[in-house]
């Protein structure tokens, strides 16, 4: 079964706590992306990587870090630096070579109690 | 800086009652503007990518315009199960813009709710 897999579905941690969510992707795209989606604001971008080994900050990349060792993984770590945690969070792949389509997985829900 | 507004915020309507969704958006060349549907909790699911003025896409009882400076969304006879959040995003040209990185520009988004 193809596609992007977001892991887990639902997360809670105590504040102070870094966390670390995954995704990853049989889709053999070479761009990736980590989004944050609040109500209201829509997507937001937090890091995105064009390619394994290299990856760029985004518009909110403050509090997160992010490794991108292997092209179907990008793991998005919220570390205890980032003050509002509590979001949906959504990776996504870009094709740009071939369907030229952004595609995203199913997320994830963060709550930081 | 690329910009993209997406109005009204929410829309009701009647099951059946036609209407259209607005995208305005100012880029340094467009490479193609995209439209996802989200149900909620859910990933965008990939809807429709326009690339240049005039240029329509059908799907089901959603059809996708571009201009210059914006795109519709209309929808035909809505059923209910066509309530969803549809965002609006630009693709740069990575060539003009970006300093060659691959990246989109959303809207916020627009709320519809159709009604039985």
């Amino acid at each position: 079964d193809g596609g992007i897999t977001q892991s887990p579905k639902y997360l809670f941690r105590k504040e102070g706590q870094n966390v670390t969510l995954s995704c990853e992707q049989n889709l053999n795209h070479d761009a990736m992306y980590w989004y944050r989606q609040d109500p209201g604001q829509g997507l937001r971008l937090i890091y995105y990587s064009q390619i394994v080994n290299d990856f760029q900050k985004g518009d909110i990349a403050e509090g997160y870090s992010v490794s991108r060792e292997k092209k179907e993984s990008f793991p998005l770590t919220v570390t205890s630096a980032q003050k509002n945690p509590t979001a949906f969070y959504l990776c996504a792949t870009g094709d740009w070579t071939s369907t030229d389509t952004q595609y995203f997985g199913p997320g994830t829900r963060l709550t930081v109690l | 800086e690329d910009q993209v507004t997406q109005s009204p915020e929410a829309l009701r309507l009647q099951e059946g009652e036609s209407s259209s969704l607005n995208c305005s958006y100012t880029v340094s060349g467009l490479r193609g503007l995209f439209w996802y549907r989200q149900d909620p909790g859910k990933g965008p699911e990939f809807l429709f990518t326009l690339y240049s003025a005039g240029e329509e896409k059908e799907k089901e009882r959603l059809k996708a315009t571009l201009t210059k400076k914006e795109s519709f969304l209309h929808i035909t006879a809505p059923k209910p199960e066509d309530s969803a959040t549809y965002l609006c995003a630009v693709h740069p040209n990575p060539r003009i813009s970006n300093f060659g990185n691959e990246k989109l520009t959303f809207g916020t988004g627009t709320r519809l709710t159709i009604i039985p």
